[in-house]
């Protein structure tokens, strides 16, 4: 069974600031997804990045982009020039493509400072 | 406006009642997952249909039922209502299996009292 990872429960940043945001995974399949999602404080669940895990290359989004280490089982989420509206839950989410459901870690607090 | 729509956006409720959550899909997704979300947790998957059939079970309560219809809409039955019930409850649509992610909805939030 795969299972997600946020060893941080909250974060914080600086408005303009970059922030990175950990998830680890544990899949035995090779061929999988992984996603970051943010839930602001309406409770909306918007997907923010996804990424396929036989692409070398890292994902982006704006100025949203993504570290995947496969190896290491590592999909951290980058936030650049952090905004105030930036500030939410974010959840990291894996699908294994034999798999029939989306798996969410725990979730990390992001708070942005002005 | 994500495409999947939930109701009721709200519902209170005695214990021992028993309520019944409504979704309606996403244009074109055929399958419909729900996900139950208690206080400051994450997402714990409950169960998951595709056109029409149950595709996929997690850690649903026996307490809890679901079905999805011709029409491709889907409800949550949840029966003998607890305390610890009271959660926000997500209704997501996705084409396929889901490889371009799920759209949610907006959630029910359920509170038993």
């Amino acid at each position: 069974a795969q299972t997600v990872t946020q060893s941080q429960p909250e974060m914080s940043v600086q408005e303009a600031e970059t922030v990175t945001l950990s998830c680890t995974y544990d899949t035995s399949e090779s061929d999988y997804y992984l996603f970051w999602y943010k839930q602001p404080p309406s409770r909306q669940m918007i997907l923010v990045i996804r990424q396929e895990a036989y692409k070398q290359q890292n994902a982006t989004e704006n100025r949203f982009s993504v570290n995947f280490q496969k190896a290491a089982k590592s999909f951290s989420l980058k936030i650049s020039d952090s905004q105030l509206g930036d500030a939410a839950m974010y959840f990291c989410a894996s699908l294994e493509n034999a798999g029939n459901m989306l798996t969410f870690g725990g979730g990390t607090r992001l708070m942005v400072k002005p | 406006d994500s495409g999947v729509t939930q109701t009721p956006k709200h519902l209170i409720t005695a214990t021992g009642q028993r309520v019944t959550l409504r979704c309606s899909p996403r244009s074109g997704d055929l399958s419909v997952y729900w996900y139950q979300q208690s206080l400051d947790q994450g997402l714990q998957f409950l169960i998951q249909y595709y056109n029409g059939e149950e595709r996929a079970k997690g850690n649903i309560l026996e307490r809890f039922s679901a079905q999805q219809f011709p029409d491709l809409h889907s409800e949550l039955n949840l029966s003998s209502l607890e305390l610890g019930d009271s959660a926000l409850y997500f209704c997501a649509s996705s084409r396929d299996r889901g490889n371009y992610g799920y759209t949610f909805g907006s959630g029910t939030r359920l509170t038993v009292v």
